[in-house]
């Protein structure tokens, strides 16, 4: 088992330039989220997906969009990057909602000049 | 969404007990409290969680106060693997979210 894989590993981006970020799970959750982490900071919801089919907005959803393709694949869209999304992503999943553990990616790290 | 506070550091030294409080004094009935920890350049991983009673498991012990208002993690024996960015969430069954704070860093001297 490959628990949760995410790519890239590593992105650089020009201010307006678009990109997805990808992530997988092989341990057949239901729900899958995505977070930020600025430097020296705690985590951030960006948006989550409960369940196949179903996406819901977290804390900072602002300049993102996502995609919850089928039940093992979530992605992040940035349509048009700033450099305020300089950070890095992290993706999780859990069988069902947050009451149960989540399983972290090793995160993305994003830079936008 | 109910909050957590954390202290900012730690340190322990290694072999000994290691007591990291956390306090969530607006934390309502339903809400969980969840330990993860975060290695540098890694993921978060999970730790513990619990609702009322105190829970073990192989990784570590929560203690959590009878008013709900307060718990503790506990690692029994400190490693230098363990040192490590350790984050108390509340997880609330109306909004389904983890909501992280700042967390506290451990150091562990050898």
């Amino acid at each position: 088992n490959a628990g949760v894989t995410q790519t890239p590993k590593f992105q650089v981006l020009k201010t307006g330039q678009s990109m997805t970020l990808q992530c997988a799970q092989d341990m057949n959750h239901n729900s899958m989220y995505w977070y930020r982490q600025d430097p020296g900071m705690g985590l951030r919801l960006i948006y989550y997906s409960a369940s196949e089919g179903t996406t819901d907005k977290g804390e900072v959803p602002n300049g993102y969009n996502v995609s919850r393709l089928n039940k093992r694949e979530f992605s992040l869209r940035l349509e048009s990057a700033a450099p305020s999304q300089t950070s890095v992503y992290f993706c999780a999943s859990s069988k069902t909602g947050a009451a149960e553990t989540q399983y972290f990616g090793p995160g993305t790290r994003l830079l936008v000049l | 969404d109910a909050k957590t506070t954390q202290p900012n550091s730690m340190e322990s030294n290694e072999e000994e007990p290691v007591h990291l409080p956390c306090n969530h004094s607006t934390i309502s009935g339903t809400d969980y409290i969840h330990w993860y920890r975060q290695l540098p350049s890694q993921g978060p991983e999970y730790v513990i969680h619990g609702l009322t009673s105190n829970v073990n498991n192989r990784m570590a012990s929560l203690a959590i106060a009878e008013d709900r208002k307060s718990s503790t993690l506990i690692l029994h024996r400190a490693t230098l693997r363990d040192a490590a960015v350790y984050y108390c969430i509340l997880w609330s069954s109306n909004t389904g979210k983890l909501i992280f704070g700042q967390g506290t860093t451990l150091q562990v001297k050898p």
